[in-house]
């Protein structure tokens, strides 16, 4: 099945602009969906269909797809982004739903 | 904005049967394709099966099958979970999601608060 493999972990000082990679065999293919997870709170999509936002996410919220290699990238980082965050594609294969392993977001 | 509402905390012994509920607010049940994903402590998410958008059937996770029964009762709004043969492995936070998107395009918009289940004996 459909691999999706993200950092374990990405640390960045508030303020500056934090970049979470979801990597994939041709991902760039692929719709690309982000979801954030706060400690003891269920998911939430922050990203759709590469780099669409759902209403209520703030635009320093962005995504990127291409090739090999999908981003999720947080400007002006805020101490409240601090969170799990997963990527997830629907692929055609056995298992359609894969989720990446998630990238921990740590603010310094 | 659809609102699921999961049953509570289960705690259940090896080789028992779970059924978790989701109940729908605000929308009704048959106008989402409701689907699971669990959450083992300290894990990742993991998907384990749902309805397919495209022709309602269930579509299943490889390692669930045989294992995992997923209803709906329309008259009430609430989608039904059902894991048998449980081992401490299964033990996690399983969350009902609905799915919205194109085809093979989908993602999960909105989630329940998620449902405790120990296997324990």
């Amino acid at each position: 099945s459909y691999v999706l493999t993200q950092p374990p972990s990405v640390s960045v000082a508030p303020g500056q602009t934090a970049r979470i990679t979801c990597g994939g065999n041709n991902i760039g293919s692929e719709r690309v969906h982000w979801y954030q997870q706060k400690p003891g709170q269920a998911p939430v999509l922050v990203v759709y269909d590469d780099s669409d936002r759902p209403s209520g996410i703030p635009e320093r919220v962005s995504g990127s797809n291409s090739g090999n290699t999908a981003t999720l990238t947080i400007s002006r980082v805020e101490a409240g982004d601090e969170a799990d965050y997963y990527c997830q594609v629907w692929d055609s294969r056995s298992d359609p739903v894969v989720f990446g392993g998630g990238t921990k977001l740590t603010v310094l | 904005q659809v609102q699921l509402v999961q049953s509570g905390t289960e705690v259940k012994k090896p080789g028992a049967s779970v059924k978790v509920s989701c109940k729908v607010s605000g929308y009704t049940l048959t106008e989402f394709s409701m689907h699971w994903v669990r959450q083992a402590p300290g894990k990742g998410l993991e998907w384990m099966g749902g309805f397919d958008p495209e022709d309602g059937d269930t579509i299943d996770a490889q390692k669930f099958e045989g294992r995992l029964t997923m209803t709906e009762d329309t008259s009430t709004d609430t989608a039904y979970m059902e894991l048998s043969s449980l081992r401490s492995e299964d033990t996690a936070v399983y969350y009902c999601a609905t799915v919205s998107g194109s085809y093979i395009q989908y993602y999960f918009d909105s989630w329940g608060q998620g449902t405790l289940v120990t296997v324990s004996s």
